[in-house]
């Protein structure tokens, strides 16, 4: 069946990097994009960007561009999303999501969620 | 960028009651050319990712119990729950997918409850 499964939780100090994976099962992996979620304690979802599995082409949100860059290995079926110079109010649960085809950018497969902690 | 304001933010229903959630959008997510409005409704409990619920406005997600359905066109929109059930304690999130490539947009999220 169809699965997303991201890596663990992360701390980081200030201005550090840190770089999230998210490994896809059940499905090919180059036929859908996956997008990045992600949700501060307490709040709401805000939305971050895609990557094309396929081709590796993006799309990021204003906000985040300069900071975010996505990547994939599709010889393992992995995206990656990695926000550098990070700030205490990046601290959030960042989800890896799919979309069920081109274009059509809601998500039908969500992965579990990696708590990212920026603290001094 | 377009805004969904959802409401209310927090509702309270008796089980076995009706729930509904409005979900507003600052311009038009019908795509005339499709005929479809671009529109999705989540749901998340505690310490979990959101699970699709509603896409393209009406159409239930699979595995979805049909005591969901979505409606509405254009700007408003609405999720109703028909019968409240234990498990549906979650906040709920509506999601326009209008604009792409980017961006997509969330509601703030509404919180039910059962009184």
């Amino acid at each position: 069946q169809v699965q997303l499964v991201q890596s663990g939780a992360e701390v980081r100090k200030p201005g550090a990097s840190v770089k999230v994976s998210c490994k896809a099962f059940g499905y090919t992996f180059t036929g859908y994009y996956i997008h990045w979620v992600r949700q501060a304690p307490g709040q709401g979802l805000e939305w971050m960007g895609w990557i094309n599995p396929n081709n590796g082409a993006t799309a990021y949100e204003q906000k985040f561009q300069g900071r975010v860059t996505m990547t994939r290995d599709t010889s393992i079926s992995t995206a990656y999303m990695e926000l550098s110079s990070l700030r205490s109010d990046d601290t959030a649960v960042y989800y890896c999501a799919r979309a069920p085809a081109i274009l059509t950018y809601y998500f039908d497969y969500w992965g579990q969620g990696a708590l990212v902690t920026v603290s001094s | 960028d377009i805004v969904l304001t959802q409401s209310p933010d927090s509702l309270a229903v008796s089980l076995g009651e009706r729930a509904t959630i409005n979900c507003k959008s600052s311009q038009s997510v019908f795509y005339s050319y499709h005929k479809k409005n671009y529109l999705a409704w989540y749901q998340q409990k505690p310490g979990q990712p959101p699970k699709l619920l509603i896409y393209w406005a009406s159409t239930r997600a699979s595995g979805v119990p049909d005591r969901f359905s979505g409606s509405g066109s254009g700007t408003d929109f609405t999720l109703t729950i028909s019968t409240l059930q234990a498990e549906d304690v979650a906040v709920y999130y509506c999601q326009q997918y209008y604009t792409t490539p980017r961006p997509v947009t969330f509601g703030q999220g509404t919180r039910l409850e059962i009184k």
